[in-house]
């Protein structure tokens, strides 16, 4: 059963960067792409791109294009998203999820990573 | 844009619940797909390709609609079931998209 598990919460200050981690399992890591989603407390949520796993190319919404880096290891299964420059309205849960191409939905989520921004 | 209604549904136990989902242009029914999500947790898909109920998802959630509307009906509400639902639809400019969501209350 596929399974996304990502890093801890995380606490900076505006203007610094953080990395969040996404391990996937139970799957072929390099067959789906992962997203990133994030949700602003209260909010909805908002997508912010995906990284295919198999090439390591990136595709970020317009929004996101100057503020985040998308990347991974396939020799540990795991997906990152790194946030730049970082304001306060980015305080939000980050979530990564699988993507099933041919079906076109999220299948799997991660548990989600709370960024703080804060000063 | 996925805009979806009503804002808040208040139901009890037991009764049927609609929800709505309106795309401001038409999108392929398989493309439309629908979230559960309860508090502190990740979402969770139910629905994808307008219809087709994801694995272990109970047969009391089912999804219809085509170009513009699409709805997801629960038939008979368990406590378990009041959480916040949003479509989400591939295709269009950001290629990814979700409605504002509903919030199923009792």
């Amino acid at each position: 059963q596929a399974q996304l598990v990502q890093s801890g919460a995380e606490v900076r200050k505006p203007g610094a960067s953080v990395k969040v981690s996404c391990q996937a399992s139970g799957y072929s890591f390099t067959g789906s792409y992962i997203h990133w989603v994030r949700q602003a407390p209260g909010q909805g949520l908002e997508w912010m791109g995906f990284i295919n796993p198999y090439t390591g190319g990136p595709t970020y919404a317009r929004k996101f294009e100057d503020s985040v880096t998308m990347t991974r290891d396939t020799s540990i299964t795991t997906a990152y998203l790194e946030l730049r420059r970082l304001k306060s309205d980015d305080t939000a849960v980050y979530y990564c999820a699988r993507w099933i191409s041919g079906s076109y939905y999220f299948e799997s989520w991660g548990q989600g990573t709370l960024v703080t921004v804060s000063s | 844009v996925l805009t979806q209604s009503p804002g808040t549904l208040s139901l009890s136990p037991g009764e049927r619940a609609t929800l709505s989902c309106r795309a401001s242009q038409s999108v392929s029914s398989s493309y439309l797909a629908w979230y559960q999500q309860k508090p502190g947790q990740a979402p969770r898909r139910l629905i994808y390709g307008t219809s087709n109920r994801a694995s272990d998802v109970p047969d009391r959630f089912s999804g219809s609609g085509s170009g513009t509307d699409f709805t997801l009906t629960i038939s008979r509400l368990e406590a378990e079931d009041f959480a916040v639902y949003y479509c989400q639809q591939f295709g269009g400019s950001p290629a990814y998209t979700f409605g504002q969501g509903t919030r199923l209350e009792i």
